[in-house]
């Protein structure tokens, strides 16, 4: 069980609006940003956002973060069917003084 | 652009020490924006941080592995290395090496990954 909460799977059709959640709490989200990493099959993660809501050189603008309080999300507009994937949030624990990662969620292009 | 490589043995023995070595290239391991890290997968799981480590040799390691975890850095050789002791089935997993930012956090820079099974 992690300490960083994700849906297990989302889904939508090519050209739709896709928005993971992860919930945490005071000693994570709560206190430290968030980034979020995309899997592709078969490969290594990949940075996808950091500082909440920044995004990497080379990142579609397609994708977005956000925060607010415990929680933060990842939307993805105009979906598309590489964005199949899997996809993880992650943060620093201030009382576990660990990097925790969310269990993942899978995303399917339907 | 800076890019890392795992190497080491596919598979360890029960209670043998895992041993992997991340090369980096294209950039210097002397640097003091980054810690270096360790990240491992399980198959069909998720991601969990092994530790990090600063060119200094100032080491980070989560909590939970730290009795049998060790990191250390060779800057001559501009590698950075995991050691795990006493491996059980339960270490079986895809070991990455990254790069994390100082400022942000984030592991901008992965390795491919190497997988390593824990069997007799």
């Amino acid at each position: 069980q992690s300490v960083l909460t994700q849906p297990p799977s989302a889904s939508g059709t090519p050209g739709q609006r896709v928005i993971i959640s992860c919930s945490g709490s005071s000693s994570n989200i709560g206190s430290n940003t968030i980034n979020w990493y995309q899997q592709l099959p078969g490969a290594a993660p990949k940075l996808l956002i950091y500082n909440n809501n920044e995004r990497p050189s080379g990142v579609p603008d397609r994708f977005s973060g956000s925060k607010s309080g415990t929680s933060a999300s990842l939307a993805i507009s105009g979906l598309q069917s590489e964005d199949e994937a899997d996809y993880y949030c992650a943060a620093w624990d201030d009382t576990l003084k660990s990097v925790i990662f969310g269990g993942g969620t899978r995303l399917t292009v339907l | 652009q800076v890019q890392l490589q795992e190497s080491g043995p596919g598979r360890v023995k029960p209670s043998e020490t895992l041993s992997l070595t991340c090369t980096v290239s294209g950039g210097s391991i002397r640097t003091n924006s980054y810690y270096w890290g360790w990240i491992r997968q399980p198959p069909g799981k998720g991601l969990e941080w092994i530790g990090n480590i600063y060119y200094s040799g100032n080491t980070y390691y989560n909590p939970s592995l730290k009795s049998r975890v060790s990191i250390s850095v060779d800057t001559s050789k501009n590698q950075f290395s995991l050691k795990l002791s006493s491996v059980s089935a339960a270490d079986t997993a895809v070991y990455y090496c990254a790069r994390r930012g100082l400022l942000t956090g984030a592991f901008d820079v992965w390795g491919r990954g190497t997988m390593v099974s824990v069997s007799s």
